[in-house]
């Protein structure tokens, strides 16, 4: 067990649905993270929280809002979503260390959009 | 900026050969490095890691050294399993930083 569930596992939507994915650590963990994998590309980081607030944000479109709660709650708000944006999205977390730091992730969400 | 530069795939063995996946990275300062797994239809599992040069990073059979004067960090297993075909990522943290950089994976298939 990784100790981070994402939740759905599977979304299919249209592009003009809102949704919002999800993502809980039982880790004890202070920073989150969500990353976007698409075939063939190689995994790219979308944000950082750490401590709940937002520290990297990496020229992502507006149409994916995150959120973070709290230190064990993420999620990532999608509205008005493109094809192109179909893909695995998946949730990390770690200590949060100014050291080497281990990032522990979900199993993530595969997002179809029509 | 930080890269990590992976061996292209597919790679494609029989069961017990030897197995070794090359990375190389560019990186400023004293990055530690990571080799991560991805399963069928799973997200990514930590394989090993090392924090410093000349650091062995070890699990499941799996071993890789920390070869700084090479910038490199190459995945070996001596006798390899169906049950190890995964995609596998190489990764890098730079000192400060709290994003990791991964290279494009490997995907590797281990056939009875």
């Amino acid at each position: 067990e990784t100790g981070v569930t994402q939740t759905p596992r599977h979304l299919v939507m249209g592009m003009t649905n809102k949704k919002s994915l999800k993502c809980e650590q039982h880790l004890g963990h202070n920073a989150m993270y969500w990353y976007k994998q698409s075939a063939k590309k190689p995994l790219e980081l979308m944000f950082v929280y750490s401590l709940e607030e937002r520290v990297e944000n990496n020229s992502v479109p507006s149409r994916f809002s995150p959120e973070c709660p709290n230190s064990s709650h993420l999620f990532l708000h999608l509205h008005t979503l493109q094809p192109e944006d179909s893909a695995l999205y998946l949730c990390a977390s770690s200590q949060g260390n100014q050291g080497p730091d281990t990032q522990y992730f979900g199993p993530g969400t595969r997002l179809t959009v029509l | 900026g930080d890269s990590v530069t992976q061996m292209e795939g597919p790679v494609t063995l029989s069961e017990e050969a030897f197995l070794t996946i090359n990375c190389t990275y560019t990186a400023t300062g004293y990055p530690s490095l990571f080799w991560y797994v991805q399963y069928p239809g799973e997200g990514l599992q930590l394989l090993l890691k090392a924090t410093k040069a000349d650091d062995k990073g070890s699990n499941k059979g799996f071993e890789a050294t920390y070869r700084k004067e090479t910038t490199s960090f190459h995945l070996e297993k001596g006798s390899v399993q169906v049950s190890d075909s995964a995609v596998y990522f190489c990764a890098l943290s730079s000192q400060g930083a709290q994003k990791l950089v991964f290279g494009q994976g490997t995907r590797l298939t281990i056939n009875p």
